[in-house]
């Protein structure tokens, strides 16, 4: 089963601008998670926000989390063509340590 | 630590024959999850372990799944018998499984059932 599903599904933005992806989730969480995988490639961890926080920044990347109206948002400042990827949110809840994804957003970065 | 190590990393099966797909978690893991992916489907959970106890197998579609972990540094995925319909990417992803950490994945198991 998904609990969290990101909006929109696919994105193209010029390299340069600022990109945004938003997930909704379903049930109550401890964490929420963004991920990135690359064509072909295992997912890769990119930041992980508690349901305590509202806001955290890891270099170009910011997440927002509302847990009253159970959504975040991913925003990848000044992109560049590297950045040309799937990007998952993920939930965990605090009865087990189990992590549900989405179905992702597929970015394209145009040169 | 050399990560998540799947194997194979591709997998060619005529319908009707068996699969087994490996899983070496990062060392000190103690929870590891198998995810399958498609297009259709989005990454799916079919079953995660803590402690080497399959705590989760709710996510697994048939009796034709099982999977093990005998061991910390080991687990399988079998599929018997393989069908088209399971033709797929499968992850392996292991977490220190503490407070919700976060899960490494390995680089996947390309399946495909002719």
């Amino acid at each position: 089963s998904q609990q969290g599903e990101e909006d929109p599904q696919a994105l193209s933005i010029q390299e340069g601008e600022n990109a945004t992806m938003n997930c909704s989730y379903k049930t109550s969480i401890n964490n929420l998670q963004w991920y990135r995988q690359n064509s072909g490639r295992g997912l890769v961890h990119l930041i992980l926000i508690r349901s305590n926080e509202r806001e955290k920044h890891s270099g170009r990347l910011r997440v927002t989390l509302d847990t009253s109206k159970k959504s975040s948002s991913l925003l990848i400042t000044a992109s560049r063509a590297a950045d040309t990827a799937s990007y998952f949110c993920a939930t965990a809840t605090n009865r087990d340590d189990k992590i549900i994804f989405g179905k992702g957003t597929r970015l394209h970065i145009l040169p | 630590d050399a990560g998540v190590i799947q194997s194979p990393r591709h997998e060619v099966t005529e319908m009707g024959q068996e699969v087994t797909l490996r899983c070496k978690p990062i060392s000190g893991h103690n929870s590891l999850f198998w995810y399958r992916q498609t297009m259709m489907r989005g990454l799916e959970l079919l079953i995660y372990f803590n402690n080497n106890v399959p705590i989760d197998d709710s996510g697994m579609p048939e009796d034709r799944f099982s999977a093990k972990m005998p061991n910390a540094s080991f687990s399988t995925l079998k599929i018997q018998p393989s069908e088209p319909r399971d033709s797929a990417v499968y992850f392996c992803a292991s977490s220190l499984g503490y407070m919700n950490t976060e899960a490494f994945f390995g680089q996947g198991t390309r399946l495909t059932v002719v």
